[in-house]
């Protein structure tokens, strides 16, 4: 079982929609998440990290559930820039310095 | 400041060859790191580096080999390719452990082996 999932998708939404991503991870020493955006033949980008009390930019909200070991990404007002794949990723440390990476959800926003 | 810089970007190689893949970064960053990037697998980390001198196995190291003789350089060797080593690749670092700073990935390198 991998580390870190979360639904592959495709989500096709039309422009203006509300659209949300969960990933859940199994490592409950992991000590801190973030989502990535990657755009097609792109590297990945860090989008925003994932604070526990939860965390807004824009019209961008992350949210991390500890308790249930999930997080999860909120974008409202989709715009067809916004269309990419979203990568969450799980941070785990004591000793083991690794990011690990859900396998992505690839977003297409529609006019 | 150029960033994190990968060479080459693309790359053909015959099964049994070896390569190095390049990874150069100038921003004095500690942490760098090696992914495998593969449709429906996701990034997956191959090695990865805490400082000069120090580096660890992530979660597919077998088949590949590095070495961090400066802050600035992480080269990956491939040393007997092999055709389920077709993959981009990214290299990726940080100012600090990825937990604590933005992890910055290069522009990746793909590579196909015959």
């Amino acid at each position: 079982r991998k580390e870190v999932e979360q639904d592959p998708g495709p989500f096709n939404v039309p422009e203006g929609a509300t659209v949300a991503f969960n990933c859940t991870y199994s490592n409950s020493a992991s000590q801190s998440f973030f989502w990535y955006r990657q755009d097609c033949r792109k590297e990945p980008k860090l989008l925003m990290s994932v604070y526990s009390s939860g965390n807004e930019d824009g019209r961008f909200t992350a949210q991390l559930n500890r308790a249930s070991q999930y997080i999860s990404l909120l974008i409202r007002d989709s715009k067809l820039s916004d269309s990419a794949t979203y990568l969450c990723a799980a941070f785990s440390g004591a000793g083991s310095y690794q990011l690990t990476f859900g396998k992505g959800t690839k977003l297409s926003v529609i006019p | 400041n150029a960033g994190v810089t990968q060479t080459p970007k693309f790359q053909v190689l015959k099964t049994g060859q070896s390569m190095t893949l390049q990874c150069a970064q100038d921003m004095n960053h500690e942490y760098m790191s090696w992914y495998r990037q593969d449709p429906g697998m996701g990034l997956r980390l191959i090695h990865y580096s805490v400082g000069a001198g120090i580096t660890d196995q992530g979660e597919v190291p077998n088949g590949y080999n590095v070495s961090r003789s400066t802050t600035e350089d992480f080269p990956l060797r491939l040393l007997s390719a092999a055709p389920s080593q077709t993959s981009v690749y990214f290299c990726a670092s940080s100012s600090r452990l990825p937990a604590q700073e933005t992890q910055y990935f290069g522009p990746g390198t793909r590579l196909l082996v015959l």
